[in-house]
């Protein structure tokens, strides 16, 4: 069964302060690896999609890379409206089963 | 374009009632996939449907259902509610799912509460 774990559970940042939030998973051959961000009582929000190892992408302050067996989303000289959850999740291939497993999220927040 | 759009957005039900919930893709979108998401337990995946057919389900019992229409539309039905239905249900939508690229997209959920 696919599995995803984030970590930290919590962070809590200083505007400006930079850091990089963890995301490894066990899956039977990976379609794709999602970043969202969800804010309190919204849905989550897209950001990112990652398919290959050694692959990178980048919005504004964010920036997801990815390895065979986990995945980073690094913020950049956070702001406070940075201040969100994390949530990470993967998309088997090998299977008709198109559903995404999710982590648990990382709660991030950032102080003025 | 407009996003996904769900209705309603907040639900309160007494236990023992049933709840029908309500989803609209993104146009042109004909995945519309269902996750139920609680403090406990995060998100996790209830179905998936494409052209009007359940491609797949998630470990939830059988007073979850779900249907899509011809306009891609759907609804999710939960009956018997019981105090651990409630949650945040949210909806997702993509092109086809299963591609490469194919993103889901999500909803703003509804709230679901349940006395």
């Amino acid at each position: 069964e696919d599995q995803v774990t984030q970590s930290p559970e919590a962070l809590r940042l200083q505007e400006g302060e930079s850091s990089s939030l963890n995301c490894s998973y066990t899956v039977s051959g990976l379609r794709g690896l999602f970043w969202y961000r969800q804010d309190p009582g919204k849905g989550p929000e897209f950001l990112f999609t990652l398919y290959s190892a050694g692959e990178e992408k980048e919005k504004e302050r964010l920036k997801a890379t990815l390895t065979k067996k986990e995945s980073f989303l690094h913020i950049t000289a956070p702001k406070p409206e940075d201040s969100a959850t994390y949530l990470c999740a993967v998309q088997a291939r090998f299977s008709n089963d198109y559903k995404l497993s999710f982590g648990a999220g990382t709660t991030v927040t950032v102080r003025a | 374009k407009a996003g996904v759009t769900q209705t309603p957005r907040y639900l309160i039900k007494t236990r023992g009632q049933q709840v029908t919930l309500s989803c609209s893709p993104i146009s042109g979108h004909r995945s519309v996939s269902w996750y139920q998401q609680t403090p406990g337990q995060g998100l996790q995946f209830l179905f998936e449907y494409f052209s009007e057919t359940q491609r797949n389900k998630g470990n939830f019992p059988g007073r979850f259902s779900g249907r899509q229409f011809s306009n891609s539309r759907s609804e999710m039905n939960v009956s018997t509610l019981e105090l651990g239905d409630s949650a945040l249900y949210l909806c997702a939508s993509s092109l086809v799912a299963g591609l490469a690229g194919d993103t889901q997209y999500f909803g703003p959920g509804t709230r679901l509460t349940v006395l």
